[in-house]
């Protein structure tokens, strides 16, 4: 079973730049969340879309979208990019319920603003 | 809003011995999942161990067990036989069912 796909791995952009990041979640997981991970703050939930609708959205501003598509693959679109956005973007899928109920990670998206 | 806090920013053992990795969280919910994740300078997160609110008995995964004390709102990982492959950053999260709420991470090292 291939695990959570995320592209690009690396990407460098520039101050007012948006940007686009793609998520395939495991065949089969239709819940996708998406998590900035920074030295200074740490690693911090996005937002969570569950058969193309966002259920939950973390304390981000309105920069930060996402959407996700029938195949339950998951964007997520940054606009008008800042210094502070650079990051690891982390996507997970999740699965199952009770005793298999878990995250499985992607490798991420190192995005470097400049 | 929940919180979860790791105390040890920073932990060594030697190969072979046992470490305790210490977690508190706060919530007012009862029903809820407790994460142990792991990234390795490959940034990949790994999951360690997993634990339901409701379950009394703790976890266990081969080497690795928690200590799940619910009333106290604690959540110790134990490593057990530490090998040098268990070096990484130990990260503990929240779940109230759609999101995981991270701890700030404990970087483990491991001496041979």
């Amino acid at each position: 079973k291939a695990g959570v796909t995320q592209t690009p791995r690396y990407l460098i952009k520039t101050r007012g730049q948006q940007v686009t990041l793609s998520c395939s979640p495991i065949s089969g997981h239709r819940s996708v969340s998406w998590y900035q991970q920074t030295p200074g703050q740490g690693l911090q939930f996005l937002f969570e879309y569950f058969s193309e609708t966002q259920r939950n959205k973390g304390n981000f501003p309105g920069r930060f979208s996402g959407r996700q598509f029938s195949n339950s693959r998951s964007e997520m679109n940054v606009s008008t990019l800042e210094l502070g956005d650079s990051a690891l973007y982390l996507c997970a899928s999740s699965f199952g319920q009770g005793a298999n109920y878990g995250y499985t990670f992607g490798s991420g998206t190192r995005l470097t603003v400049v | 809003a929940q919180t979860v806090t790791q105390s040890q920013p920073e932990m060594s053992v030697q190969e072979a011995e046992t470490v305790t990795l210490s977690c508190t969280y706060d919530t007012s919910e009862s029903d809820y999942y407790l994460f142990w994740y792991k990234q390795p300078p490959s940034r990949q997160m790994i999951l360690v161990i997993r634990q339901e609110a409701y379950k009394q008995q703790n976890a266990t995964e081969n080497r690795f067990s928690v200590n799940f004390q619910k009333a106290a709102k604690s959540f110790s990982l134990k490593i057990s036989d530490s090998q040098l492959g268990d070096a990484a950053m130990y990260f503990c999260a929240y779940d109230p069912g759609y999101a995981l709420n991270f701890g700030k991470g404990t970087s483990l090292l491991v001496t041979p």
